[in-house]
């Protein structure tokens, strides 16, 4: 099956850096989806991506759809705190197809 | 206010016990899903329901039994339970469209097998 390969696997970052991250498949995919799972709860919606180029904000957070429709990218600026967490991507190869995630990037903010 | 809620939060059994994760939604979306999280936090899609028919259906033991009495509730029901089954199970929903939409997930079972 499909497999999102996300990089950094895990980063270590001061409070106000900005951050990077991405997706890759050897897939096509039509829909890109953001999300960040804290400690202890589930996955939470950040950004959605639906077209090819698409490049959508969610305060701090900065998502694009990469033209090859076979990557999505994430950035943070200014990181915070409350940053902490694990960010995953997730994608749709098809309308009614099943929803495949990344395997994550864990990102760690000190003050 | 509880949009997906995934009851119960913890459970913690011995080996070879039969036990169920309930799950409702309160979005009015006509689709629902059962995640499993393991250790190394990898999220895999184990079913799906639309409308309470079964959509998705992973190579999952049959051992583990969805249930869906109505569009907002999709129970998982496990037997004979496995040391392997041990993980975290999410709940999660979305509304079926043209375009592909966002599911949004429960905070989770967390299934301990001693």
């Amino acid at each position: 099956g499909q497999q999102l390969n996300q990089s950094p696997q895990s980063m270590f970052i001061q409070e106000g850096e900005d951050v990077s991250m991405n997706c890759t498949s050897s897939s096509i995919f039509n829909t890109w989806l953001w999300y960040k799972q804290d400690p202890g709860e589930g996955p939470v919606l950040l950004i959605a991506l639906y077209k090819a180029g698409e490049l959508t904000s969610n305060g701090r957070l900065t998502a694009q759809f990469g033209i090859t429709r076979k990557d999505s990218f994430l950035n943070i600026s200014a990181s915070i705190p409350s940053d902490v967490g694990i960010y995953f991507c997730a994608g749709f190869t098809g309308t009614a197809s099943k929803l495949t995630f990344g395997t994550g990037t864990r990102l760690q903010v000190t003050l | 206010d509880t949009a997906v809620s995934q009851t119960p939060k913890y459970l913690v059994t011995q080996m070879g016990n039969d036990k169920s994760i309930k799950c409702e939604q309160n979005l009015g979306h006509d689709t629902m899903y059962w995640y499993k999280q393991d250790s190394k936090k990898f999220l895999k899609i184990m079913f799906s329901y639309n409308n309470k028919e079964l959509i998705i259906n992973e190579t999952v033991p049959n051992r583990f039994s969805p249930k869906s009495p109505d569009k907002a509730h999709l129970n998982l029901h496990i037997n004979s339970l496995e040391l392997g089954d041990s993980a975290v199970y999410f709940c999660a929903s979305s509304q079926q469209g043209q375009n592909n939409q966002p599911q949004h997930f429960g905070d989770g079972t967390r299934l301990s097998i001693l």
